[in-house]
């Protein structure tokens, strides 16, 4: 079955930088896209970027364009996200997740990865 | 950015009880909306895709409506598995954008 597993918690001090994995299992990684999305304490869901894993190009939400990478390893099917320059209010629980194909063709998030806490303290 | 605005915030229920959910678009977004589930602890799960459509699995009491500005999630009969925290989203224009959630909870 499709599995997305995502690295562990990471604690980060303001100003550092934090990488994300997500590994995707039980299908054939450059079908689906991968969006990468955010849920902070409190604050509603927030949609950050996307990868095609087939091509590697992306497309980020304007808010985190300037502090946002995504990149993707074919070989091992795994997506990684990059935020730079972290805040306090950078702190909360990302998701990886891939997307799916409903109906006759809509393209909407599908499976979710387990989520990975970032907490940006000093 | 299309802003989605959901409400009411909170909405208090017993099983068996109907509830009715809104999602509002802060402008036109035709059908291209989704319903999410988020139980404590868990990721959230697809319910209603194109706005009115079921996802697989999904049980035939939940119900999606609405096209353009104004969306409605109904849950006809609530059970004990329904008290979760629901969010709309939209694919319309990018970026995709979430409402801010509806908690369905026990009265």
């Amino acid at each position: 079955q499709v599995q997305l597993v995502q690295s562990g918690a990471e604690v980060k001090k303001p100003g550092a930088s934090v990488t994300v994995s997500c590994k995707a299992s039980g299908y054939i990684f450059t079908n689906y896209a991968i969006h990468w999305v955010r849920q902070a304490p409190g604050q509603r869901l927030e949609w950050m970027g996307w990868i095609n894993p087939d091509k590697g190009n992306t497309k980020f939400s304007q808010k985190f364009q300037d502090r946002v990478t995504i990149t993707r390893d074919t070989s091992a099917s795994t997506a990684y996200m990059d935020l730079y320059s972290l805040k306090s209010e950078d702190t909360g629980v990302y998701y990886c997740v891939r997307e799916n194909v409903y109906g006759s063709g809509s393209y909407y998030i599908g499976q979710w990865g387990q989520g990975t806490l970032v907490t940006v303290s000093s | 950015e299309i802003v989605l605005t959901q409400s009411p915030a909170t909405l208090s229920l017993s099983p068996g009880e109907r509830a009715t959910l809104s999602c509002r678009a802060s402008q036109s977004i035709s059908a291209s909306l989704a319903w999410l589930q988020q139980k404590p602890g868990q990721t959230p799960r697809l319910l209603i895709y194109d706005a009115s459509k079921r996802a697989t699995d999904i049980p035939a009491r939940f119900s999606g409506s609405g096209s353009g500005t104004d969306f409605t999630l109904t849950i006809s009969s609530l059970e004990p598995e329904d008290f979760a925290v629901y969010y709309c989203q939209q694919r319309h224009n990018w970026p995709d954008t979430f409402g801010g959630g509806t908690k369905v909870e026990i009265k």
